[in-house]
Parts: C-alpha cells; structure tokens; sequence
C-alpha cells in the first residue's frame, strides 16, 4: 500500500520566517501527492498536487512544495509564515492498493506561528 | 462550481440512540464520495467509500453503516451509537486527477 509519513507533530516557526511541513513517501510506481489544510472544526481544503512536471510545485495562499524523488519527500513550504497560517497540514498520496481510488492521509502537523 | 454540504453541523447524542448525518454535492454527477473520522483532531480514517447509487465499500468493521439513495446523496447511519464514535466526521468527493473536496464536517459527541 501507499504510504505517507509526516516526521514532525507540531512546527512552530516565527511571524515572517520561512516554514517548511516535512513529508515523506513510500510508493510503487509514480506517485500522486497532495498536500491538505484544516482550520479548527472545519474540513479539509486542497493547497497543491505533484503529478508529474516541475519538482517545484505552486499552491494556493502562497504555499509550494518540493518534490524530491531521491528523498522520497514532498515538503511543504512557505517564505514568509502568517499567523493566519496557523493550521494542521496533511499530506497525502494517491493509493489504488484496494483496487479504487482512493487518497491516503499523513497523521497531520500542527503549524503555529508566532507573532 | 462543484459545492459539498453536511449536515447537522453538530450532534449530541446518548449512547444506544440511531445516527443519520447526511452529505450532499453539487454541481457534479457520479461522483466518487467519502466518508472518515477524525478523532482528536489529527489523523483521517476512512470509513466508507461509494462509486455510484447503492454501492458501498467499507475500509473497517464497525458499529456504523453508509448508504447512497440518490446520485449526489451519501448517507452515515448507525443503530446504535457507541461511547467510541464520538469524533468529526467528513464527507468527501473525489474530483480530477484523485483531488479530493471536503465537506465541513459534523461533530458528532456521544454521551
């Protein structure tokens, strides 16, 4: 099965640093990556997706990751944090193992940034 | 645009009482639709999984059941609610390239 692992349960990182969400996968074949952001008691909402391409992928609010297929990683990350940034990031890959579609979710990290 | 709803939006209910939360899409035919759990706030599982009108798949055994009566209609149930299902449950659609689409959730808290 496909997996995704996410090293760090909180990252805390000052008003205007750089961030950085870390993420690695295990997969078989090419990987279908993703990375997700839940605000308190909502659900969650799509930021990016690496399919195939540039390894530097865009997304919304600012965020890009890095694909990096000799890591196996997909990190997350951002110039300058906001404390609006303030959220739990999943990452998740792609995983047809039961024989559908469907898209297999990290444990989550919690980002707080400090003003 | 393609829009998710769930409702209620939050739920108390006894232990041993029925649940019905309910999930709704639109502006998309077939879609692929999902239910998870998220307890204490961090890791998603996967509840159930449904591809079409009355087809069901379900990742783990458990005290709840799903159904799908319309196209764009996903339904979470259960008979008899344990102290164990309390948690936020999502509903998801699955849209191009496997993105999915969430729900924003109902918290469910079983006394």
């Amino acid at each position: 099965a496909q997996s995704v692992a996410q090293p760090e349960d909180q990252v805390n990182v000052a008003e205007g640093n750089p961030l950085t969400v870390k993420c690695t996968y295990s997969v078989s074949g090419n990987p279908y990556l993703f990375w997700y952001v839940q605000y308190p008691n909502r659900g969650l909402q799509f930021l990016l997706k690496y399919i195939t391409g540039d390894n530097l992928v865009k997304g919304s609010y600012g965020f890009e990751a890095e694909f990096n297929k000799s890591q196996t990683s997909f990190h997350l990350k951002k110039p300058s944090a906001l404390v609006s940034d303030s959220a739990l990031y999943f990452c998740a890959v792609r995983d047809d193992s039961g024989g559908y579609q469907k898209v297999t979710f990290g444990i989550g990290t919690k980002l707080q940034v400090i003003p | 645009s393609q829009t998710i709803h769930q409702w209620p939006a939050t739920l108390v209910q006894p232990v041993g009482s029925p649940l019905s939360l309910e999930c709704t899409v639109e502006g998309t035919s077939n879609p692929n639709l999902y239910w998870y759990r998220q307890a204490a706030g961090r890791g998603l599982q996967l509840l159930f999984y449904s591809v079409g009108i009355g087809q069901i798949s379900s990742e783990v055994p458990q005290n709840l059941s799903a159904s799908r009566p319309q196209d764009r209609q996903f339904i979470l149930s259960s008979k008899k609610l344990l102290l164990s299902d309390s948690g936020f449950y999502l509903c998801a659609w699955m849209g191009g390239q496997e993105t999915q689409y969430f729900g924003p959730g109902t918290r469910l808290l079983v006394l």
